[in-house]
């Protein structure tokens, strides 16, 4: 089953702008993690934030974390063409071995 | 470093009929993971391994879908007979170890079923 749902399902913006998509999940977690795929090719590790975090930076990405509300954010900043891909989220519920339940993901179109 | 390799990258094949998905995971990684995604959802995870022993095989469905990693490095799904609704693409990942979150996917098998 997904743990997660991210929200907007489709997302299409202007290169140059920040697109945000949001991930909510149902059980505790020990991380988050997020993820993108571009057409045709496996998953890329883009940043993960443990439950104790509220936010975290890595280049143009910024992610949030709310546990109260059990929902995560990415933000792209300065988005470019090369940005356009789906967005996952996965969650890891602890208990050792990494086990990551994704979730549907959001299509983002980043337009010239 | 060689990133996950998995072969073939698309199969197409009549519904009951086998077929074999094949993974090698980044050299040293002691974790290797195998998930179905179907078209439009997120991947599921199928089965973990940790070095050559099974850790979950909770959501691998055991009627038709096996899977092996004898030697603790590459590995084999297979799916024996296929339905219509096994029509996903196969993803392999792999995990340095157990103090490492990061997981790293190979491009996938995309099967068809027809």
């Amino acid at each position: 089953s997904q743990q997660g749902e991210e929200d907007p399902q489709a997302l299409s913006i202007q290169e140059g702008e920040n697109a945000t998509m949001n991930c909510s999940y149902k059980t505790s977690i020990n991380n988050l993690q997020w993820y993108r795929q571009n057409s045709g090719r496996g998953l890329v590790h883009l940043i993960l934030i443990r439950s104790n975090e509220r936010e975290k930076h890595s280049g143009r990405l910024r992610v949030t974390l709310d546990t109260s509300k059990k929902s995560s954010s990415l933000l792209i900043t300065a988005s470019r063409a090369a940005d356009t891909a789906s967005y996952f989220c996965a969650t890891d519920v602890g208990g050792g071995g990494n086990k990551l339940t994704f979730g549907t993901g959001t299509q983002l179109k980043v337009e010239l | 470093e060689a990133g996950v390799a998995q072969s073939p990258r698309y199969k197409i094949i009549e519904k009951r009929q086998s077929v074999a998905f094949w993974c090698n995971p980044i050299s040293g990684h002691a974790t290797l993971y195998w998930y179905q995604q179907i078209l439009g959802q997120g991947p599921k995870l199928l089965i973990q391994f940790q070095n050559n022993g099974v850790v979950d095989d909770s959501q691998l469905p055991k009627d038709r879908f096996s899977a092996e990693r004898l030697k603790g490095v590459d590995s084999t799904l297979k799916i024996q007979p296929a339905k219509l609704e096994d029509s996903a693409v196969y993803l392999c990942a792999s995990r340095r170890g157990t103090n490492t979150d990061t997981q790293y996917f190979g491009p996938g098998t995309r099967l068809t079923v027809l």
